[in-house]
């Protein structure tokens, strides 16, 4: 595809749930981010891929949050026994290599709302 | 934290005046972005700007960075309704692959 692509674009769920978003980021891409964005306010990273290396998991608020990434491209972040505090975009991005003078490519991001 | 903060949180101008949006940071850095996210949307890349380069232009925008002051600015000039967006500026830490991103500037642009 051309871009970075998310699924799905809007979850609802109840609290306790588990969830799974899904990115698919741009092809080659080696380096890949999840963030969360709460209403009005900036991004907070959650957790970083790049390549065959172990993924900087320093950024995920809590055990109840895991990511996984298959063959160096498919991502799923999933999300444990939803709480409303988890409502939130979550956004992914992709770069070509890691490092911040690589641009990163976001996907449009889902919206999961915990009820 | 690295977080940074961008001010002011929002601006609201008339078409064809210049927009400045600042952003401040916390410790040193390698390297700044500046994105756009259209509301609903994910972000932009705009500009990146390195620590040894003090200014950068990119048709109507225009970068500046002060390491000394731990700040840096965002320039769009003769602005225009479809400028309208939210603002944010990206640092990394002196060492790792994280990126830092502020809360944001809210820009309205009135045609």
């Amino acid at each position: 595809g051309a871009g970075v692509s998310q699924s799905p674009s809007n979850k609802v769920t109840e609290k306790g749930k588990d969830v799974e978003l899904r990115c698919d980021p741009i092809s080659g891409h080696t380096a890949l981010y999840w963030y969360r964005q709460s209403l009005g306010q900036g991004l907070e990273f959650l957790i970083y891929f790049q390549g065959n290396s172990a993924p900087d998991k320093s950024g995920l608020p809590s055990d109840r949050f895991s990511a996984e990434r298959t063959g160096g491209s498919v991502s799923t972040l999933t999300i444990q026994r939803t709480q409303q505090e988890d409502s939130a975009v979550y956004l992914c991005a992709s770069s070509l290599e890691s490092g911040s003078r690589n641009e990163q490519f976001f996907g449009p991001g889902t919206r999961l709302t915990v009820l | 934290s690295q977080q940074g903060e961008e001010d002011p949180q929002a601006l609201s101008i008339q078409e064809g005046e210049n927009a400045t949006m600042n952003c401040s940071y916390k410790t040193s850095i390698n390297n700044l972005q500046w994105y756009r996210q259209n509301s609903g949307r994910g972000l932009v890349h705009l500009i990146l700007i390195r620590s040894n380069e003090r200014e950068k232009h990119s048709g109507r925008l225009r970068v500046t960075l002060d390491t000394s002051k731990k700040s840096s600015s965002l320039l769009i000039t003769a602005s225009r309704a479809a400028d309208t967006a939210s603002y944010f500026c990206a640092t990394d830490a002196d060492t790792g692959n994280q990126f830092y991103f502020g809360t944001g500037t809210s820009l309205t642009v009135i045609p």
